[in-house]
């Protein structure tokens, strides 16, 4: 069981926007900062969003971040069929005193 | 450009010690940033390890940090993860990572490597 939680699937089509959510609490979420991950099959995980809503020089601004308490997202507009694979998030957890992850959300473009 | 590249055996025997190396091309391994690692089990999601900044502090996943130790040899642009007493839950790809901060994000990861813990 992830510290973080994410739902296990997201889909959508062509050109929609999706939104993938990340649940924690006021010991991670709460009061740092939230990062996102996305990781294609066989390959390393790349970072797509840091501190909440900040992107990685080459990320595309159709990835976008945001935080409201103890909960975070990540949007993706204008969705296109590269865009399927696995997102994780992560943040720091002041109670653990360690870096959590969520379980990881697999995104199907239909 | 920054590439970090795994190695280390790929397969280890139950009870002995994990040992691998992260040897970081295209950036000074001083420049300020943490370094880290990060496993993956087949089929599975990402779990940190720990982190190591140059001058040798270090954080460590409080469920592992009895058996890891993470350590830097700036000389040789390197530095590993060795996790000891390992058993078939230890049985991942793991990556080593460039850490924006000691407790931000991973920016720039390696390849992974696979290590199997079987006899």
């Amino acid at each position: 069981q992830s510290v973080l939680t994410q739902p296990p699937s997201a889909s959508g089509t062509p050109g929609q926007r999706v939104t993938i959510s990340c649940s924690g609490s006021s010991s991670n979420i709460g009061s740092k900062t939230v990062h996102w991950y996305q990781q294609f099959p066989g390959t390393a995980p790349k970072l797509l969003i840091y501190s909440n809503n900040q992107r990685p020089s080459g990320v595309p601004d159709r990835f976008s971040g945001s935080k409201s308490g103890t909960s975070a997202s990540l949007a993706i507009s204008g969705l296109q069929s590269e865009d399927e694979a696995v997102y994780y998030c992560a943040a720091w957890d002041d109670s653990l005193n360690g870096l959590v992850f969520g379980g990881g959300t697999k995104l199907t473009v239909l | 450009q920054v590439q970090l590249q795994e190695s280390g055996p790929g397969l280890v025997k139950p009870s002995e010690t994990l040992s691998l190396t992260c040897t970081v091309s295209g950036y000074s391994i001083s420049g300020g940033y943490y370094w880290g690692w990060i496993r993956q089990p087949p089929g599975k999601g990402l779990e940190w390890i720990g982190n190591i900044f140059d001058s040798g502090t270090t954080y460590y996943n409080p469920s592992l940090k009895s058996r890891v130790t993470i350590s830097v040899a700036t000389s040789k642009k390197q530095f590993s993860l060795k996790l000891s007493s390992v058993t078939a839950a230890d049985t991942a790809v793991y990556y080593c990572a460039r850490v924006l901060g000691a407790f931000s994000a991973c920016d720039i990861w390696g390849q992974g490597t696979m290590v199997t813990v079987s006899s």
